[in-house]
């Protein structure tokens, strides 16, 4: 089960791009990297999710590098509608382990 | 609407009771799972079903808790004995199938024990 790493909690300003980066060392071969948001009282809703090198969708970007112990969310533009928790996952599918997340505040 | 819908979304008992917190997934969805939230906390594994069976119950914290997906749709997750230390939101989440990381959660059921 590898364990993940995030900053507790981050500050960005609207307008910013966002790069949250998680340490997972002990990441297993068959592991995939997956994104989660949460907003307060909602459930986490799915960001992004990649097995290695780079994946963008329409909201986000992550980068693996090649040895897969860490990875970066990127977020372009934040607005404050983004304040909320990233959790970073790390795990085979029906396997996944939530952290304690990063918990991102965008500032006017 | 055509999300994971959980009910209750709240919840007060007295110590000592039975609880029932139901989840309908999103229709078609083959797979299921159960999480528990503590405040301030990420979300906690408890089980997964893939259609109507448990293939994972390894984060059910002990034998006061159990779930069932009788017919691969709705799942109920049932407490019995409750203690103060169950208090915490409950999250049902569901996949088209199991080989996704894309989960769809619903908003929670949130359980408070006096």
């Amino acid at each position: 089960l590898a364990k993940t790493t995030q900053p507790i909690s981050m500050d960005s300003y609207e307008g910013q791009e966002v790069n949250i980066t998680c340490s997972h060392n002990n990441i297993a071969t068959n592991d995939y990297i997956t994104w989660y948001q949460q907003f307060p009282s909602q459930g986490p809703r799915f960001i992004i999710q990649g097995y290695k090198t780079k994946v963008t969708n329409e909201v986000a970007s992550l980068f693996i590098p090649a040895d897969r112990k860490s990875s970066t969310l990127s977020l372009p533009r934040v607005s404050l509608s983004d304040t909320a928790v990233y959790y970073c996952l790390v795990g085979e599918f029906n396997k996944f382990y939530f952290g304690s997340g990063t918990k991102l505040n965008v500032k006017p | 609407g055509a999300g994971v819908s959980q009910t209750p979304s709240n919840k007060v008992t007295e110590k000592g009771k039975y609880v029932e917190l139901r989840c309908d997934p999103i229709s078609g969805h083959t797979a299921l799972y159960w999480y528990r939230q503590s405040l301030g906390q990420g979300p906690e594994f408890l089980i997964y079903f893939q259609g109507t069976g448990a293939a994972d119950d390894s984060g059910l914290p002990n034998d006061r808790f159990f779930a069932v997906r009788p017919e691969g749709s709705v799942s109920t997750l049932k407490i019995q004995r409750t203690e103060r230390g169950d208090s915490a939101v409950y999250l049902c989440a569901s996949s088209l199938t199991a080989n996704t990381g894309e989960l769809f959660f619903g908003e929670g059921s949130r359980l408070t024990v006096l």
